[in-house]
């Protein structure tokens, strides 16, 4: 089952804007993970947020996390539109099978130039 | 996709017969990974190893096997490939610093089967 699920499905916005994406997972995590996927390849990690983090910074990339409310989102500032890709959270489990990621089904980023 | 390669990069085959996917890693990383990306289905995981020898199932294990012979290779097979194991198969691996713990995963360049 999923334990990680994107929001929006899908995002358009223009060169220079602000995306954000949303995720939402079910069960306590030790850390969850952001990654790339540009068409026909495969996914690149772009940053970590442990459990104990509540935000993490990388170049143009923000990430929150929110235990409580069991969600992260993922920033990217200034958008270009060498960004288009789509974008996945994946979360671990605390309890049995943490050494496996579960991953959402994404958000479809567009960046028009 | 450094360090990983997958072969083949395309097959096309016939339902019913077996189908062979390699993962080769140049990494010495102790854990491999085989995924199935569909669409609205995103990454789900199909078989991964812990170790040699070592292999445990993961959410969509049904009609594949797996081994593991060497550190460097993780095969994936498909005993009798049905229509529905037309995908694009990912293999990753992942060294985790903290036991118990899984840190980042690497990606190969995924393997576009189509069975008809």
């Amino acid at each position: 089952s999923q334990q990680g699920e994107e929001d929006p499905q899908a995002l358009s916005i223009q060169e220079g804007e602000n995306a954000t994406m949303n995720c939402s997972y079910k069960t306590s995590i030790n850390n969850l993970q952001w990654y790339r996927q540009n068409s026909g390849r495969g996914l690149v990690h772009l940053i970590l947020i442990r459990s104990n983090e509540r935000e993490k910074h990388s170049g143009r990339l923000r990430v929150t996390l929110d235990t409580s409310k069991k969600s992260s989102s993922l920033l990217i500032t200034a958008s270009r539109a060498a960004d288009t890709a789509s974008y996945f959270c994946a979360t671990d489990k605390v309890k049995g099978g943490s050494e496996k990621l579960v991953f959402g089904k994404g958000t479809k980023l567009t960046v028009n130039p | 996709d450094a360090g990983i390669t997958q072969s083949p990069r395309h097959k096309v085959t016939e339902t019913g017969t077996p189908v062979t996917l390699r993962c080769h890693q140049t990494e010495n990383h102790r854990y491999m990974y085989w995924y199935r990306q569909d669409p609205g289905h995103g990454l789900r995981l199909i078989h991964y190893s812990y170790g040699v020898k070592d292999t445990d199932k993961g959410e969509v294990s049904d009609g594949y096997s797996v081994s593991r012979s060497k550190t460097e290779d993780f095969l994936l097979t498909l005993e009798s490939a049905t229509s529905s194991q037309t995908s694009v198969y990912f293999c990753a691996i992942s060294e985790s610093i903290v036991t118990g713990r899984t840190d980042t995963q690497y990606f190969g360049p995924g393997t576009r089967l189509t069975v008809l």
